[in-house]
């Protein structure tokens, strides 16, 4: 059971290049979310999925997108990257929010 | 003002000391309240959730809530080392799935450095 998996881990983009930042979970959850993680700002919301085919934005959905075709994958796409996106992005998914997330191991988005 | 605030420390403590780590929240509305333990350069893992007000025990771990008071405490008792981390805090207000009204997240706190000094 490997849970939620995120891909890269690391990645250095240049400003403007878009990117997906892969996340899988194998756990038939049906709600999953974005979030980033910035120094002194804690964790944010960005995009969150209840289900596939239903995606709605969280607190700081600007210069990302999502898609929701099955239950196990949840990519969150970077149009056009800007050095403020630079941040740790974690992907969770939960069976009922009340239990709580599970989290993936993170990745580290540098933009320059 | 963030709806679940937290000190970010650092907290250090002598091991084998009781640790208090407290959250406050603005959210009324708020239920579900959880603990989560982040190690550096680590996705945050879940260590406790609670419904509305009480106690909760597990191991070295208790986490409290006073709805009265909006304060979220999470007590670890003898602790180690490997107790080291950062704490965040988060809250929900419902529990059941979406239904049109908008499911959003989990609310965290920003979290605080515990520091176990050997």
């Amino acid at each position: 059971n490997a849970g939620v998996t995120q891909t890269p881990k690391f990645q250095v983009l240049k400003t403007g290049q878009s990117m997906t930042l892969q996340c899988a979970q194998d756990m038939n959850h049906e709600y999953m979310s974005w979030y980033r993680q910035d120094p002194g700002m804690g964790l944010r919301l960005i995009h969150y999925s209840v289900g596939a085919g239903i995606t709605d934005q969280g607190e700081v959905p600007n210069g990302y997108n999502v898609s929701r075709s099955t239950t196990e994958d949840f990519p969150l796409r970077l149009l056009s990257a800007a050095p403020s996106q630079t941040s740790v992005y974690f992907c969770a998914s939960s069976y009922q929010l009340l239990y709580g997330y599970t989290f993936g191991s993170g990745t580290r988005l540098t933009v320059v | 003002q963030k709806e679940v605030e937290q000190d970010p420390g650092p907290l250090s403590v002598p091991e084998g000391a009781i640790v208090s780590l407290n959250c406050t929240y603005s959210n009324s509305a708020f239920q579900y309240f959880m603990w989560y333990r982040q190690y550096s350069r680590k996705g945050p893992e879940l260590l406790m959730y609670t419904y509305s007000s009480g106690n909760k025990e597990d191991g070295r771990f208790t986490a409290q809530v006073d709805k009265s008071s909006k304060y979220i405490s999470l007590f670890i008792r003898d602790s180690q080392p490997s107790d080291s981390a950062t704490y965040l805090c988060a809250s929900h207000s419902a529990g059941r799935m979406y239904s049109g009204g908008g499911a959003d997240g989990l609310t965290f706190g920003k979290g605080t450095h515990l520091i176990i000094q050997p």
